[in-house]
């Protein structure tokens, strides 16, 4: 059962466009959500986090956007660039309950084209 | 700092065989994961450790699955016997005290059984 999904396996966006992806959830006591970004051979690294008592978290061409009624949160990337392309994890944790697991999604996988 | 370090990189084996996976995490880190990536499940938590003692061991699959931190700075995950439904990326991650929803990931083990 996946509590934490991401619906679209993958995404290509023009450079200089935007790019929105999007992450679902189905547990209502998660309350704070991060996004990793992935490139081939590497690990995942961590780009941006949100806490549940907010609704919007930027970090310069970075903005994750949480809908708590609608259990969803997007990443939006502007403007896109070629360096961007990579796979993107949601992550989402009952952090202010003391859990220290985070769940993953499955991962959206970005291409960024000239 | 050189960051979660993982060996080896990549791993073929036969069914039947043996794997031990290594992990050293960030000097300081006390929380320490292990996880899985496959494409169907994405990256899934197969236990984690605070402070060398494991907390969380109910993402490892089965039996065949063991995993140990005999010290602050040295992690294995061991599969015995390998199967080739185990055949994914395995990656090792740590996080700083209080900061434990930000993980560092290491390079990951590809590991493809035969």
């Amino acid at each position: 059962d996946q509590q934490v999904k991401q619906n679209s396996p993958s995404l290509s966006v023009q450079e200089g466009r935007i790019s929105i992806l999007n992450c679902d959830y189905t547990n209502s006591m998660f309350d704070y959500f991060l996004w990793y970004k992935k490139y081939p051979a590497e690990g995942p690294t961590f780009l941006i986090s949100i806490s549940s008592i907010k609704d919007k978290n930027e970090d310069g061409r970075f903005t994750v956007f949480l809908n708590k009624s609608a259990k969803h949160l997007s990443l939006h990337i502007v403007p896109s660039q070629p360096g961007d392309s990579a796979v993107y994890f949601c992550a989402a944790s009952e952090f202010f309950y003391n859990t220290d697991k985070l769940i993953f999604g499955t991962g959206t996988r970005l291409q960024v084209f000239p | 700092d050189a960051g979660v370090i993982q060996s080896p990189r990549h791993e073929v084996t036969e069914m039947g065989q043996e794997v031990t996976l290594r992990c050293k995490p960030i000097s300081g880190h006390d929380y320490l994961f292990w996880y899985r990536q496959t494409m169907m499940r994405g990256l899934e938590l197969l236990i984690y450790f605070n402070n060398n003692v494991p907390i969380d061991d109910s993402g490892m699959p089965e039996d065949r699955f063991s995993a140990k931190m005999p010290n602050a700075s040295f992690s294995t995950l061991k599969i015995q016997p390998s199967e080739p439904r185990d055949s994914a990326v395995y990656f090792c991650a740590s996080s700083l005290p209080g900061h434990y929803n930000e993980q560092f990931f290491g390079p990951g083990t590809r590991l493809t059984v035969l």
